[in-house]
């Protein structure tokens, strides 16, 4: 069956830091990959997604980037953060049938001090 | 743009009928999805509907209007276990989910 790995659960981190988010899909090849940003109460917004590996598509311009290294890894980065990227980030995969769901890995929550 | 429409939220009795609808203006359409979230949790899939009509899986069924641009997520026999939030999400596009702000539901005992 399939899993998704993504960590870490919680981060705090300074304005200005940088920031690396890892999310890694097991038993499934050629995924769809996104990453999301849930600000509290609100809903999900779609930050990036990656159709295989070196292809990034970004929804949203912001100080954020994600790249593939490998089919099923994805990762959020920033080289500066800024106190508005505090938020619950959250990694998904899917299979390459569009009528397949999205299936969420767990979230890290990020704060921003 | 996307515009996807829930209550914000809801109270129900515990062993009610809850029902949550979602209305939808999008560019395009390829189906249908609905989530749950635990508070603090990622969402959980729950329901996929592409075609008019209703699908049922067990205490949950989820309806589609495609005409309309409307669902709906229909929660039998309420468990307190199903105080979460409900988040309706359309696929317009091959590859990409727009979601609602979700609908917070509270069950009473």
């Amino acid at each position: 069956s399939q899993t998704i790995h993504q960590w870490p659960a919680t981060l705090v981190q300074p304005v200005g830091s940088p920031l690396s988010l890892e999310c890694t899909v097991e038993g499934t090849s050629n995924p769809n990959l996104y990453w999301y940003r849930q600000a509290a109460g609100r809903g999900l917004q779609l930050l990036f997604y990656s159709v295989g590996i070196g292809q990034i598509s970004s929804e949203v311009p912001q100080n954020l980037s994600a790249s593939r290294p490998q089919d099923r890894q994805f990762i959020l980065s920033s080289k500066k953060l800024l106190l508005s990227d505090s938020g619950f980030y959250l990694c998904a995969w899917r299979g390459e049938q569009g009528n397949q769901p999205q299936h969420f890995g767990d979230g890290t929550r990020l704060s921003i001090l | 743009g996307q515009n996807i429409d829930q209550p914000t939220e809801m109270t129900a009795t515990e062993g009610a009928i809850v029902q949550i609808n979602c209305t939808y203006q999008t560019s395009g359409f390829n189906g249908l999805f609905w989530y749950q979230q635990h508070a603090g949790e990622a969402p959980t899939f729950l329901s996929y509907n592409v075609l008019d009509g209703l699908e049922e899986k067990g205490r949950f069924s989820s309806f589609l209007s495609r005409s309309k641009g409307y669902s709906y997520l229909l929660l039998k026999e309420l468990q307190m276990k199903d105080s979460a939030s409900y988040l309706c999400a359309v696929r317009d596009g091959d590859y990409k989910l727009s979601f609602g702000a979700g609908t917070t539901v509270t069950v009473r005992a």
